[in-house]
């Protein structure tokens, strides 16, 4: 069973840079599965930021793509999001997902991440 | 992109079926078979609960189908139970290689 556990900052400040990283357990970073983060506003619906494959192919939400970066760390099996420009807008409850196929079937448990001074 | 159309609230007693639009374009649910619907109870991680239009996860309730017609796709929840109540979301691959996300459903049971 894939497992998956976000970690980073929770408070970020305006115009700062967020930084987060998902460890994957019960599957190598490198298998055919692909790496997605998902977010969600407090009170919101969901928002899909972009995905990775273990081969380092990314493809990003259009609306995010000039600020955000996801990268895979093999030696650690786990991947990565930095997002940065940041506004009071991106305050949401990141989740990192796992996809077998045109899906996250594999959710980890979510961080808040408030973006204030 | 745009998120996909879902209406804002669903209702339904108990034992009922209710059913949930999602309307996207012919560049998303219109192109392909990759829809996906996602259950999310208050405070919890969204659950994947029907992948490529109509899929189940193995050992997930056969009370959740879904189905797609056009631009649109529908989750219907049949024999509708207490612990149904939960916010809904609709996916789809897009040709831009990208995913959207449905606007959300809640769902009430009466």
């Amino acid at each position: 069973q894939v497992q998956l556990q976000e970690s980073g900052p929770g408070l970020v400040e305006p115009s700062g840079t967020l930084s987060l990283t998902c460890a994957v357990s019960g599957d190598s970073i490198i298998s055919e599965n692909r790496w997605s983060w998902v977010r969600q506003p407090p009170g919101k619906g969901l928002e899909w930021i972009g995905e990775i494959y273990h081969r380092g192919n990314t493809l990003y939400n259009p609306s995010l793509k000039s600020r955000v970066t996801i990268s895979i760390d093999k030696s650690k099996n786990m991947f990565s999001l930095t997002l940065n420009s940041l506004t009071a807008a991106d305050t949401a409850v990141y989740y990192c997902g796992g996809q077998s196929g045109w899906f996250v079937d594999y959710w980890g448990q979510g961080t808040l991440v408030t973006v204030s001074s | 992109q745009s998120a996909l159309t879902q209406p804002a609230s669903v209702s339904g007693s108990p034992g009922q079926s209710i059913t949930i639009s999602c309307t996207g374009t012919s560049s998303d649910i219109g192109r392909y078979k990759f829809v996906s619907w996602y259950q999310q109870h208050p405070g919890r991680v969204p659950k994947l609960i029907i992948y490529d239009v109509s899929e189940r996860p193995s050992g997930d309730s056969n009370r959740f189908s879904g189905s797609k017609s056009g631009n649109t796709a529908s989750l219907t929840i049949s024999g509708l139970q207490a612990e149904d109540e939960a916010d809904y979301y609709c996916s789809s691959y897009s040709s831009s290689r990208t995913y959207v996300f449905g606007s959300g459903t809640k769902v009430t049971v009466l």
